[in-house]
């Protein structure tokens, strides 16, 4: 019983094409994130919702939309892939914005422009 | 602009010593620091974490130490075992940006029977 999961875990796809991943977890977290891991292998956040609210927001090209339909889901859908957008994604939950509550990882979306 | 750095892309040691893995910050908001370890082809798992009104942190084999006026910390490992060999992450974040946390590059730690 996987507490975040994500799906696909391999993702090859072409230039240009739109792609989607999802994201679900089971803990009963209110507030969920998404990841990019890039080629020089730094996590860095993309996104945040807290009770299906936008949270954070980094600089990310509006190609990216999040998308929450409830809380325990975080979907990401990229549109116009580019080249540069080969990276490993992970989405991560935590139970509120506390310091005290450590964010739970997925196991990564591997994604491969071509 | 690396907030979190962590100069030491790797390190060997031998089962049974101290793995020593330190990170360096440069934003002096931080105030809660965190260490992940990820495997391959797995997601980062949470290990330890500190508050930085604390200089240390103990949890079993792992223990954190933080020095703010040096903004540093690290993360020590005794006994090290096989099963430590992993990459290890440090990451930072500050009350005001909410649980978003800052990473840094990664320490990968190979612990040899």
């Amino acid at each position: 019983d996987t507490a975040v999961s994500q799906t696909p875990k391999y993702l090859v796809t072409q230039m240009g094409n739109d792609k989607s991943i999802k994201c679900e977890q089971n803990l009963g977290h209110d507030t969920m994130y998404w990841y990019k891991q890039d080629s020089k292998k730094f996590l860095k956040i993309m996104f945040s919702y807290n009770n299906k609210e936008l949270i954070i927001n980094e600089t990310v090209p509006n190609r990216f939309s999040p998308k929450s339909p409830d809380k325990a889901h975080l979907n990401l859908h990229i549109n116009s892939l580019e080249l540069g957008d080969s990276a490993v994604y992970f989405c991560a939950s935590s139970q509120g914005t506390g310091e005290a509550q450590p964010q739970h990882f997925g196991d990564g979306t591997r994604l491969s422009i071509l | 602009d690396q907030q979190v750095k962590q100069n030491s892309p790797s390190l060997s040691v031998q089962e049974g010593r101290i793995s020593i893995l330190n990170c360096d910050y440069t934003n002096s908001m931080f105030d809660y620091f965190l260490w992940y370890k990820k495997y391959p082809a797995e997601g980062p798992t949470f290990l330890i974490s500190i508050s930085s009104i604390k200089d240390k942190n103990e949890d079993g084999r792992f223990t954190v130490f933080l020095n703010k006026s040096a903004k540093h910390l690290s993360l020590h490992i005794v006994p090290s075992q096989p099963g430590d060999s992993a990459v290890y992450f440090c990451a930072a974040k500050y009350g005001a940006a909410g649980n978003k946390l800052t990473f840094g590059g990664g320490t990968r730690v190979l612990v040899k029977p």
